[in-house]
């Protein structure tokens, strides 16, 4: 069955950096578009990032364009966030979510349990 | 704000039937973009519930159901059960944002 196992959550400073792993597991990984979505505590979800399944295109939300970085390695079967000069703005319960498509944004069918990022001094 | 408009609650008894709306505008629903929505249960993590407007994935009851028109988006539960008792968010695509994957601001659930 389909594994989205996220970590690499913490406290960190303001301007600080995080980075997250997502190890996927159940299908096969290289085939399919990851994204980041995260949830601020009390709020809704929004969307981060997203790779594409070979990883040659990557888009970002506004809010983290410039700071964040998605990447992926498809022979470990792990997808990353790299999170540079977080702010408060930032804490959240960050998803790692599968897609249904390769090269495209369309749906998310899978989501790991998340991981909690606190920025606060 | 949400570029999705969902009401904040919507409630019914067991056995009843409720609606949630998901109202865009000419740039994402209305632009003929497909709809999906998502469950999530307290403290859990969300979960596909429709997808492509109006289909269940498998091991989705058919209690559930999606719907589209014009700018908007509908989920209907049918024989409400305490275990609905959830958010409920709609997502799509906007063709005029950078942030083009987009979520509504997501729906309390509560069964009475």
């Amino acid at each position: 069955q389909v594994q989205l196992v996220e970590s690499g959550g913490d406290v960190v400073q303001p301007g600080g950096s995080l980075r997250l792993s997502c190890a996927a597991s159940g299908f096969t990984f290289s085939t399919y578009g990851m994204h980041w979505v995260r949830q601020p505590p009390g709020k809704g979800l929004e969307w981060v990032a997203f790779i594409r399944s070979d990883g040659s295109n990557k888009r970002y939300a506004d809010s983290v364009k410039g700071r964040f970085t998605i990447s992926r390695d498809n022979s470990k079967n792990t997808l990353y966030l790299q999170m540079n000069s977080l702010r408060a703005e930032d804490t959240a319960v960050y998803y790692c979510a599968k897609d249904v498509a390769a090269a495209t944004v369309d749906y998310f069918d899978y989501w790991g349990q998340g991981t909690l990022v606190t920025v606060s001094s | 704000q949400s570029v999705l408009t969902q009401p904040p609650s919507v409630s019914g008894a067991p056995g009843q039937r409720v609606t949630i709306s998901c109202t865009g505008s000419s740039s994402n629903i209305g632009a003929g973009y497909h709809v999906h929505w998502y469950r999530q249960l307290p403290g859990t993590a969300p979960k596909l519930l429709i997808y492509g407007n109006s289909n269940r994935p498998s091991g989705v009851p058919d209690r559930f159901s999606g719907s589209k028109s014009g700018t908007s988006a509908s989920l209907a539960i049918t024989g409400l059960q305490t275990e609905d008792e959830a958010d409920y968010y709609c997502h799509s695509y906007d063709s005029s944002l950078n942030d083009y994957v987009v979520f509504g601001g997501g729906t309390k659930l509560t069964v009475l």
